[in-house]
This record gives C-alpha cells, structure tokens and sequence, in this order.
C-alpha cells in the first residue's frame, strides 16, 4: 500500500542542536512537501520539492533546510533547534492536481 | 502566497444534523479546493475537492463552491459521532503548493 512514513514519531532535541526529520514515500509522486502545524495557524508550508535534488522555499523556510536525494526520500533539517521550532511537523507527496498523501506527523520538543 | 480562512474554529452539532463549514481564500484564479479531514494524532486526509464553480456531491458530502465571492463551503449530511474531527480547507496555487486554513473543529454529539 502507498504511504509515507516519517521518522521518529517523537523527539526531543537541545536548543542549539541539529535535528533531523526523515521521510519516505512509496507513492512514487514526484512532489513532496514539509509542513509544520501548531495550534492558530494550521499547516504552514516550510520547504517543497519537485523531484530529486530540488528543493523550494516555502512559507516559512528560515532555521530550516531541506534535502532531497531521491525521488522517496526528503529531510528537514534544523542546524540550530530553537525552542520556536518545537512543533508537530508533517511530510507529504502529491503529483498533478492529486490528492497529497501525509505521513503521522513528528511531534519535536526543543529544550 | 494564498491566505485561506475558515469559519467557525468550532462546530458541536447532535448526531443526525446537518454540518456546514465555511472557507475564503484569497486569488479567484487559485487551482483547486479541497477539505481535509483530520483526526487526533494523525495526518490529514483527502475528503473531496473542487474546480469549477457550483457543487460536488460525494455520498453525505457537498461542497458549494464561488469563485466571484472567494468562498467554498463544505456540508456534511447526517452528522455521525465519527465525523468529529478537525476539518482543513486547502487551496492549490497554480505551482502546485496546497496552501491551508487553520481548520474547523468539529464535535458531532450522539
């Protein structure tokens, strides 16, 4: 079955740290996309994709890089954790005018 | 960048009754809209979308949407307890990128 799987569902980073957020997709869509979710502002675009080895800026892409190195797999990383940045952050792929497919979610806590 | 808002944050409705959710988005000349229906702890999921201007019907949902008034409703026919949630309008861009509403909360009470 098509998915996508984020890992870790949970973290807990140190202010100051770097953090890595995973995601993998079997849906073989070509568009992939980072958002953050927190209570008031819904989902708010940070970094997109089209393919492999791009990447885009979204809404809110400061304090956050991402990475694409295949057409299944897509990071988000933070150099610096701030304990802005704790929040529950959701992946998901989507091609054409499709339906996006989400992932669980990671919930991060910076300390 | 779309600005999508969504009215009300929060809807408690009894079992069997009619649910109606609103969204406004921003550019009349936005791709598609779709609803998201999320439940705790969990990813959103894809309920229905719409393009032209009028309604789409799926099973007990409508969708009603004017491009002129920048408006999109959602109407859920005979609530069940299972449909509470929080429910996401979404508006695609012309790149391809679903800009989101903060959400409707939606309580259905047996």
């Amino acid at each position: 079955e098509a998915a996508v799987t984020q890992s870790p569902r949970n973290k807990v980073a140190v202010t100051g740290g770097k953090v890595t957020l995973s995601c993998n997709q079997t849906n073989n869509h070509n568009n992939m996309y980072w958002y953050r979710q927190d209570t008031g502002h819904g989902l708010r675009l940070i970094h997109y994709s089209y393919g492999a080895g791009s990447t885009e800026k979204g809404d809110i892409p400061d304090g956050y890089k991402a990475s694409r190195p295949s057409q299944e797999n897509f990071s988000l990383i933070l150099e610096l954790a701030t304990p802005s940045q704790t929040s529950v952050y959701f992946c998901a792929s989507g091609t054409g005018d499709s339906d996006y497919t989400f992932g669980s979610g990671t919930r991060l806590l910076v300390i | 960048q779309e600005k999508v808002q969504q009215s009300p944050e929060s809807l408690i409705v009894p079992e069997g009754a009619m649910s109606s959710l609103n969204c406004t988005f921003s550019n009349s000349a936005s791709q598609s809209i779709w609803w998201y229906q999320q439940h705790p702890g969990k990813g959103p999921e894809a309920l229905i979308s719409i393009f032209s201007n009028g309604n789409k019907k799926e099973g007990r949902l409508t969708v009603y949407l004017n491009r002129a008034s920048l408006h999109v409703s959602l109407h859920i026919r005979d609530s069940q307890p299972s449909d509470s949630a929080v429910y996401l309008c979404a508006v695609r861009s012309n790149y391809n990128v679903l800009y989101f509403g903060s959400g409707t909360k939606l309580t259905v009470e047996p």
